[in-house]
């Protein structure tokens, strides 16, 4: 079975600083990958995804993942946070093809940007 | 409405209580799933229906724990005899398709308190 783990629980950013989120995952064969958000309040929506050719993927507000097979990671990044970031941000993995439908999740890390 | 909605967004049962969570996906989405998410951490795969058919139920955490979707579309988890470590929040997500690379859109959620 497929487990993914995010190092990094809780993350405190000044405006206009760099981020990078770790997650690795195990898995034996191929993946699709999966950067979710949850804002405050609201409900979890997919930040980016990864399924195939370019290994690094540009998602929505600025953010980039970086696919690296053989670090069997899935690291996020974003060059210069802004307040309305802050958030928990979780990376999820679906086996590719047939070998399963359901997304596993990451423990999730919590992002906070001070202004 | 255009996302997936759950009702009631929360619910406060007293131990050995029956409670059923209902959820309504995007129209037109044939893959519909449900994950459990304790406090603190990432969501976890309880079940999956393709239409109406159940394919796989390995995460749900006893037998207490019962899901259907009769006609394809709205779909019900229910909980039976509820215990304190059946707290937490409940989400259905459905994609489009049964294609692992398919996005999931996430509904607000369920919050359970087992008191």
């Amino acid at each position: 079975a497929q487990s993914v783990s995010q190092h990094n629980h809780h993350v405190i950013l000044s405006e206009a600083a760099s981020l990078e989120l770790g997650c690795n995952y195990s898995y034996g064969g191929t993946v699709n990958l999966f950067w979710y958000v949850q804002y405050p309040g609201q409900h979890l929506q997919l930040l980016l995804k990864y399924f195939s050719g370019d290994p690094l993927v540009k998602g929505i507000k600025g953010f980039e993942a970086e696919f690296i097979k053989s670090k069997f990671s899935f690291n996020l990044r974003k060059p210069s946070v802004q307040w309305s970031d802050t958030a928990e941000y979780f990376c999820a993995v679906i086996p590719s093809g047939n070998a399963g439908n359901m997304l596993t999740f990451g423990g999730g890390t919590r992002l906070m940007v001070k202004p | 409405g255009a996302g997936v909605s759950q009702s009631p967004r929360y619910k406060v049962a007293k131990r050995g209580q029956d409670v059923a969570l209902r959820c309504d996906p995007i129209s037109g989405h044939v893959s519909l799933f449900w994950y459990q998410q304790a406090l603190g951490q990432g969501p976890e795969f309880l079940t999956y229906f393709q239409n109406e058919a159940q394919l796989d139920k390995s995460g749900l955490p006893s037998d207490r724990f019962f899901a259907e979707r009769p006609e394809g579309s709205v779909s019900t988890l229910k909980i039976q005899r509820t215990q304190q470590e059946d707290s937490a929040v409940y989400l259905c997500a459905s994609s489009l398709r049964s294609a692992s690379a398919n996005e999931q859109f996430f509904g607000p959620g369920t919050r359970l308190t087992v008191l």
